[in-house]
C-alpha cells in the first residue's frame, strides 16, 4: 500500500542551525516525491520534487533534498535556518493520486 | 506556469446554507481535478477526483450529496457544500493535474477556508 511517514511531528531548532526532515514511503512504483511547505492559514508552497536523475534535488528557500531508494527516503534539508522557515512541512509521493505524509511543525526559535 | 486559484479564499456562512467554492487552472487545462480537505494541525485528506465532464469519484466516507462536485470545463470545478453545519469548517484545497514534460503531477491551490457558524 501506499503511504508517507513523516516521523518526526514537531522539531525546533535555532536560527542559523542546520535542518533534517525526514520522509519515509512506501509506493509501488517509481516516485514522484515531493516537498511542500504551509504557513499558518495559508496554502501548500512546493518547495521541489524528484521525478528521476540526479537524487539530490535543490529546491527553492535554500532547501534540497535527498532521494535514497534503498532507504526509501526523502530528508529535506537545510544548512542554515532562518526565523521565516517556521511552517508546516508535508511529504507527498505520487503523481496522479497522491499521498501525504502527516506533517512536521517547525519551530525555530533565536 | 501551472497556476491554480480558488475562491473566495475565506468565507463565512450560518449553519443550513450552502456554499460554492471555485477552483481554476490559470495557464493550463487540468482534465482531472482533485479537492482535498484539511482540519486544523493535519494533513491533506482527499475527498473526490473529478474529471471533466464525468461524475466525479469519491473516497471512502465522503458524502456526496453534501459535497457536490462539478468540474464543467477543463479550466474549472467547483465544491459545494450543501446545507452546511458547523463540523463543516475546514480549508478547502484543490489541485489540477497538469503535465510537465512527461510527467503528469498535481498544482494545488491556495485553499478555501470555511467558517460555519
Amino acid at each position: 500500500a501506499q503511504s508517507v511517514t513523516q516521523p518526526d511531528i514537531h522539531i525546533t531548532v535555532s536560527e542559523g542551525a542546520s535542518l533534517e526532515l525526514r520522509c519515509n514511503y512506501s509506493y509501488g512504483a517509481t516516485p514522484y516525491l515531493f516537498w511542500y511547505v504551509q504557513s499558518p492559514g495559508q496554502g501548500l508552497q512546493l518547495l521541489l520534487k524528484y521525478f528521476s536523475g540526479d537524487t539530490l534535488v535543490q529546491g527553492i528557500k535554500g532547501f534540497e533534498a535527498e532521494f535514497k531508494r534503498s532507504q526509501s527516503s526523502f530528508n529535506l534539508r537545510k544548512p542554515s535556518v532562518h526565523w521565516s522557515d517556521a511552517a508546516e512541512y508535508f511529504c507527498a509521493v505520487g503523481g496522479n493520486q497522491f499521498y501525504f505524509g502527516t506533517g512536521t511543525s517547525l519551530t525555530v526559535i533565536p | 506556469g501551472a497556476v491554480v486559484s480558488q475562491h473566495p479564499s475565506w468565507v463565512i456562512c450560518k449553519s443550513g446554507t450552502s456554499v460554492k467554492i471555485e477552483c481554476r487552472s490559470l495557464d493550463f487545462q487540468a482534465t482531472t481535478m482533485f479537492w482535498y480537505r484539511q482540519f486544523p494541525k493535519q494533513s491533506l485528506m482527499l475527498m473526490a477526483t473529478s474529471n471533466e465532464g464525468s461524475k466525479a469519484t469519491y473516497e471512502q466516507g465522503v458524502e456526496k450529496d453534501k459535497f457536490l462536485i462539478n468540474h464543467a470545463s477543463l479550466t474549472l470545478s467547483t465544491l459545494t457544500v450543501t446545507s452546511a453545519h458547523p463540523e463543516d469548517s475546514s480549508f478547502y484545497i484543490c489541485s489540477g493535474l497538469g503535465h510537465q514534460g512527461s510527467t503528469d503531477t498535481q498544482y494545488f491551490g491556495p485553499g478555501t477556508r470555511l467558517t460555519v457558524l
